[in-house]
């Protein structure tokens, strides 16, 4: 069973720029989470997508956004690039089938702005 | 922001021996989950425990989870080289959306 595939695996953008990264769950998971990580903030929760909506959204500001499509496949986009914006971007999906289900993350997108 | 702490930040030990970690939490959950992470890698999910439960074990790893008291612990017996990593505790709250709020983590080495 494939895991969580996200893509690319390493970004250097510079300010200003924006980015879109992509995320690919687990076969037949339908809710998918994105996180930022960096030393300073640590890990910090951005949205989550089931079914195609927006269902939980964290506290960043609205240059951050994302999307689901209707195969589950999900991308961020951060537009006008911070510095920082530099970070480990994690992707998590989960079958969501009942409440309380471990997530399976992915190898993240390490995105540096520059 | 970050659910609460975790304690210690960072912790040494001799291959054999058990490491142990500490989360402490702020609101109300559904279940706590432990993470591994290794050098900035993906997260790997290592045991959930939910809120009815007091203690739960899988292979070398033992969770506790006091909901009186809002912590957790984790607690990886004769540990091994691999087991080198950052462990992070995450609470759920449940409530329908799907939303992990992790703790700042304990960076693990294991000296052989």
């Amino acid at each position: 069973k494939a895991g969580v595939t996200q893509t690319p695996r390493y970004l250097i953008k510079t300010r200003g720029q924006q980015v879109t990264l992509s995320c690919s769950p687990i076969s037949g998971h339908r809710s998918v989470s994105w996180y930022q990580q960096t030393p300073g903030q640590g890990l910090q929760f951005l949205f989550e997508y089931f079914s195609e909506t927006q269902r939980n959204k964290g506290n960043f500001p609205g240059r951050f956004s994302g999307r689901q499509f209707s195969n589950s496949r999900s991308e961020m986009n951060v537009s006008t690039l911070e510095l920082g914006d530099s970070a480990l971007y994690l992707c998590a999906s989960s079958p969501r089938e009942r409440a309380g289900s471990g997530y399976t993350f992915g190898s993240g997108t390490r995105l540096t702005v520059v | 922001s970050q659910q609460g702490e975790e304690d210690p930040q960072a912790l040494s030990i001799q291959e054999g021996e058990n490491a142990t970690m500490n989360c402490s939490y702020k609101t109300s959950i559904n279940n706590l989950q432990w993470y591994r992470q290794n050098s900035g890698r993906g997260l790997v999910h290592l045991i959930l425990i939910r809120s009815n439960e007091r203690e739960k074990h899988s292979g070398r790893l033992r969770v506790t989870l006091d909901t009186s008291k809002k912590s957790s612990s984790l607690l990886i017996t004769a540990s091994r080289a691999a087991d080198t990593a950052s462990y992070f505790c995450a609470t759920d709250a449940g409530q329908g959306a799907q939303k992990l709020v992790f703790g700042q983590g304990t960076r693990l080495t294991i000296n052989p």
